[in-house]
């Protein structure tokens, strides 16, 4: 079963729109992070923003906000004022501890294109 | 420049050929890591090192063979390769965030390999 889940393969966005980036995740764990990754056309993966899954409030970072519906096990990225070289595919992340042993684990992204 | 340099950016290579795909960061993290990225699934861990010992390898053939010299550089060495090889070979580096304590990936920008 696909633990991380984007559903959105594309999506496009009018500039200075707020767009909603989905994210479901499947796991067992009571400690685990959430991450989200954006890649460009340049290929390299940037790391945007954290959720960690005893934090209480949703993390925010500049323009990105992740809301966190634990019940749900959703971890969507929001980005507000959203602008042109916010064009790249998204990545959900998810980090579960395997006996001590690090892993992540990514779902298939979500191509965003922002119009002008 | 993200920190992690990746080299050549591109490489095409028959299935009888024997190259090398080098990965560099100076950044001071201490755990190295090499994903495969292939069209429409979700980016896929190889190999993991912490402290130059390998520490993940996640049942990848016998043909990719890695190598960890120090904790600056990863190389990941190639023979007898299959055209389903051909992917994106993204090396990446860890640290600790000091706001949130999440292990944050670096990525270099990536290898575009193309197996004929």
């Amino acid at each position: 079963a696909q633990k991380i889940t984007q559903t959105q393969p594309g999506m496009f966005v009018q500039e200075k729109e707020a767009v909603t980036l989905d994210c479901t995740y499947d796991t067992s764990d009571q400690s685990y992070g959430l991450f989200w990754y954006k890649q460009p056309s340049s290929g390299e993966m940037i790391f945007l923003i954290y959720q960690g899954s005893y934090d209480e409030q949703n993390a925010t970072e500049g323009r990105y906000s992740l809301n966190f519906q634990k019940a749900r096990k959703s971890a969507n990225l929001v980005i507000s004022a959203s602008q042109l070289g916010d064009s790249a595919m998204y990545f959900c992340a998810m980090r579960e501890d395997n006996f001590g042993n690090e892993k992540l684990t990514f779902g298939t992204g979500t191509r965003l294109t922002i119009i002008p | 420049e993200t920190g992690v340099t990746q080299t050549p950016r591109h490489l095409v290579m028959g299935m009888t050929n024997k190259k090398s795909l080098k990965c560099e960061q100076h950044l001071g993290h201490n755990a190295m890591y090499w994903y495969k990225q292939s069209a429409k699934k979700p980016l896929e861990l190889m190999f993991v090192y912490n402290f130059k010992e390998q520490t993940e390898n996640n049942s990848v053939p016998s043909r990719f063979s890695p190598e960890c010299p120090n904790s600056s550089h990863l190389f990941l060495h190639l023979h007898t390769l299959q055209p389903e090889d051909s992917a994106l070979y993204l090396c990446a580096s860890s640290h600790q965030d000091r706001a949130t304590g999440a292990n944050v990936l670096t990525f270099g920008a990536g290898s575009r390999l193309t197996v004929l």
